[in-house]
């Protein structure tokens, strides 16, 4: 078990500009999620991945960003034209397959992508 | 719709002495429980979980966590604090629905002084 993975551990960009981030799950967990988490806060739920299909967005998730998981193996969050509120952590998820109706499976985290937009 | 409420923001014991972190749950059925903790600059990490099979679930480094209904709690207490334990902790709930994502509580930061 290698953990999931989630490149840059840090990415400093200015207003105005793209950002990508990229996470590798653990492998055979077909269920991706994305947090995010400001300062004093707890994570805050983006979207929502099984396998290759994106089933739940937030509105938190404005037009600005948009995830992807091509594959079904990793996936990418990119922000554009980044604002200074989209300052914040950003946590990756993985999960293996659900079994039966009740799913008492933890989410196993990566250790985040720190955004600071200047 | 599915919530938890942490109740103290900032939580300081002395080494040694014991720990409790509150929280209470909103459910509209029987809830999956959680706890995680996160270190400084380090990942989420799973302290114990809430399956139903017993009200009192045990979880890594000595904590554990009482489910009681009838209050809608599910405190985290640990008999003796380590210095290591100071994080932050975080109560959390799984909505239920289609995708099963996780509800984070606002968190509280444990302090563990000498």
């Amino acid at each position: 078990d290698t953990g999931v993975s989630q490149n840059p551990r840090h990415k400093i960009t200015k207003r105005g500009q793209n950002v990508t981030f990229r996470c590798d799950p653990i492998s055979e967990h077909n269920r991706l999620y994305w947090y995010r988490q400001t300062l004093g806060q707890g994570p805050e739920f983006l979207t929502y991945f099984q396998n290759e299909a994106q089933l739940e967005k937030s509105r938190l998730l404005s037009d600005r960003f948009s995830a992807e998981r091509p594959k079904g193996s990793f996936s990418t969050l990119e922000i554009q034209r980044t604002e200074q509120g989209d300052s914040a952590m950003y946590l990756c998820a993985s999960r293996p397959p659900g079994q039966g109706t009740v799913d008492n499976s933890p989410l196993h985290f990566g250790n985040g992508t720190r955004l600071t937009v200047t | 719709a599915q919530s938890v409420t942490q109740l103290d923001s900032h939580v300081s014991v002395s080494e040694g002495t014991p720990v409790l972190l509150r929280c209470n749950y909103s459910s509209s059925y029987s809830p999956s429980l959680f706890w995680y903790v996160q270190h400084p600059n380090k990942g989420l990490q799973l302290l114990l979980k809430y399956t139903s099979a017993a009200t009192l679930v045990k979880g890594i480094n000595g904590f554990e966590a009482e489910f009681k209904k009838s209050e809608t709690s599910f405190h985290l207490t640990k008999p003796s604090a380590h210095m290591s334990d100071a994080a932050e902790y975080f109560c959390v709930v799984s909505d239920g629905g289609a995708t099963n994502k996780l509800i984070f509580g606002t968190g509280t930061l444990l302090a563990v002084q000498p």
